[in-house]
């Protein structure tokens, strides 16, 4: 399975754009790029997913590297409730594994 | 709908003894998953189902068995509980597309082995 890295912790202000990276060196050409979200005390829930493009949804945008070697999450205007751990999932695509993620710490 | 469902949501068991966590999904989705997250960690894949009938070892399989006789149910059996079993317990389930795939987790058992 592929390994992904991240920083173990970020820190951002409300109202402002963050990025998280993640870098997925060892990424096949056919595995997708997914990321997740835990908040306290919850399960995870998703947040977007790419292959090659960036790729935009209501919660996030993910722009991946040309050669796919890592990717940023971009969260455009960080809120209080954007505070969570991030997971990025760069493996196969039916055997989700995570790594340790980084914990987004939002200050107001 | 009602997603991905876990029962019971806490439970305390005593060393030696066995308990079945269960997990059920209204969403016909074909994959099936049960992580482990001990306290500040990240969450360990223990088993995964790729259908009814058809399961496979994750990351940290030792101590717990599977099965999957049903599409909407996956339940996870411990049969000698021991205190490292103490962990929060996920399931989630998908549906692969072929482009990638959206999971749904549930919202947890949290189960102590004293």
């Amino acid at each position: 399975d592929a390994k992904t890295t991240q920083p173990n912790s970020m820190e951002s202000n409300e109202e402002e754009p963050v990025h998280l990276p993640c870098n997925h060196s060892t990424i096949s050409g056919t595995d997708y790029i997914h990321w997740y979200r835990q908040l306290p005390s919850q399960g995870p829930e998703y947040v977007i997913h790419g292959l090659t493009s960036n790729v935009n949804n209501r919660m996030a945008s993910l722009a991946i590297a040309e050669d796919r070697k890592s990717s940023t999450l971009i969260l455009h205007r960080a809120t209080l409730r954007d505070a969570a751990v991030y997971y990025c999932l760069g493996g196969s695509n039916y055997k989700l594994t995570f790594g340790k993620g980084t914990l987004l710490t939002v200050n107001p | 709908n009602a997603g991905v469902t876990q029962t019971p949501k806490f439970r305390i068991l005593k060393i030696g003894q066995s308990m079945t966590l269960q997990c059920a999904q209204d969403m016909n989705h074909n994959y099936m998953y049960w992580y482990r997250q001990d306290p500040g960690m990240g969450l360990k894949l223990i088993y995964y189902s790729v259908g009814a009938g058809i399961t496979d070892k994750g990351e940290v399989p030792n101590g717990y068995n599977v099965s999957r006789s049903t599409t909407e149910d996956f339940p996870l059996r411990l049969e000698l509980a021991a205190p490292s079993q103490t962990s929060v317990y996920f399931c989630a389930s998908t549906q692969l597309t072929g482009s990638g795939t959206e999971a749904f987790f549930g919202q947890g058992t949290r189960l102590t082995v004293v």
